[in-house]
């Protein structure tokens, strides 16, 4: 039934390791959306698909790598994690196409990365 | 460029007072999209309304009311007669075309409404 569903909820790792966040969407949105929200609670985007297409990279370095499979999915994969990763990552869709009006995005329920 | 500001980082009520949440932004597109969303302590992002840049007509929705001023560029959030319930961290978010659709957001308020 949900919407944007996104696992793990928490993800606790240690520092060095590479591990995947997952995130599907049944709501047949065009465009999904990464984005990360630090102990401040500041919400900067990452990445965002268009249709399995990437439109939208942010000055994210280079160990973070989405995958999009479909355009129900996008996965995102940290490589090398570091203390800083350590943030809660929120997956979204919209049903915004290329030109299209802005719509609102639906949000997973985040995920609570902790590096140590 | 792109902008969003939210200078009120807390705000602290007791029930039942109004509130006013601020939210000024920048942009130099003529067709652009305002946003608030709602972060409550248990952590889920919802979404409160939508705005175009061509409708400055202010909306009410229960308690809650948004004034939206393109003279001043601002989008400001009231809630009359709070709730404990309203405690939570409202974002303000701007999406337009020069920014690729990307929805950027405020650095939030968070607002506790005290019983």
């Amino acid at each position: 039934d949900t919407a944007v569903s996104q696992t793990p909820k928490y993800l606790v790792t240690q520092m060095g390791n590479d591990k995947s966040i997952k995130c599907e969407q049944n709501l047949g949105h065009d465009t999904m959306y990464w984005y990360k929200q630090d102990s401040k609670k500041f919400l900067k985007i990452m990445f965002s698909y268009n249709n399995k297409e990437l439109i939208i990279n942010e000055t994210v370095p280079n160990r973070f790598s989405p995958k999009s499979p479909d355009k129900a999915h996008l996965n995102l994969h940290i490589n090398s994690l570091e203390l800083g990763d350590s943030a809660v990552y929120f997956c979204a869709s919209s049903p915004m196409g290329q030109g299209a009006t802005n719509e609102k995005l639906f949000f997973g329920s985040g995920t609570q990365l902790s590096v140590l | 460029a792109q902008k969003v500001t939210q200078a009120q980082t807390e705000i602290s009520v007791v029930e039942k007072e109004d509130v006013t949440l601020d939210c000024v932004y920048e942009t130099r597109d003529t067709t652009y999209y305002l946003f608030w969303y709602k972060q409550p302590p248990s952590g889920e992002l919802v979404f409160l309304i939508r705005r175009n840049s061509f409708d400055e007509q202010n909306e009410i929705s229960g308690r809650y009311s948004w004034n939206f001023q393109k003279s001043t560029s601002s989008f400001n959030f009231t809630i009359t007669a709070s709730q404990v319930v309203d405690s939570a961290v409202y974002f303000c978010a701007l999406s337009d075309s020069t920014g690729g659709f990307k929805t950027i957001f405020g650095a939030g308020t968070r607002l506790f409404v005290k019983a």
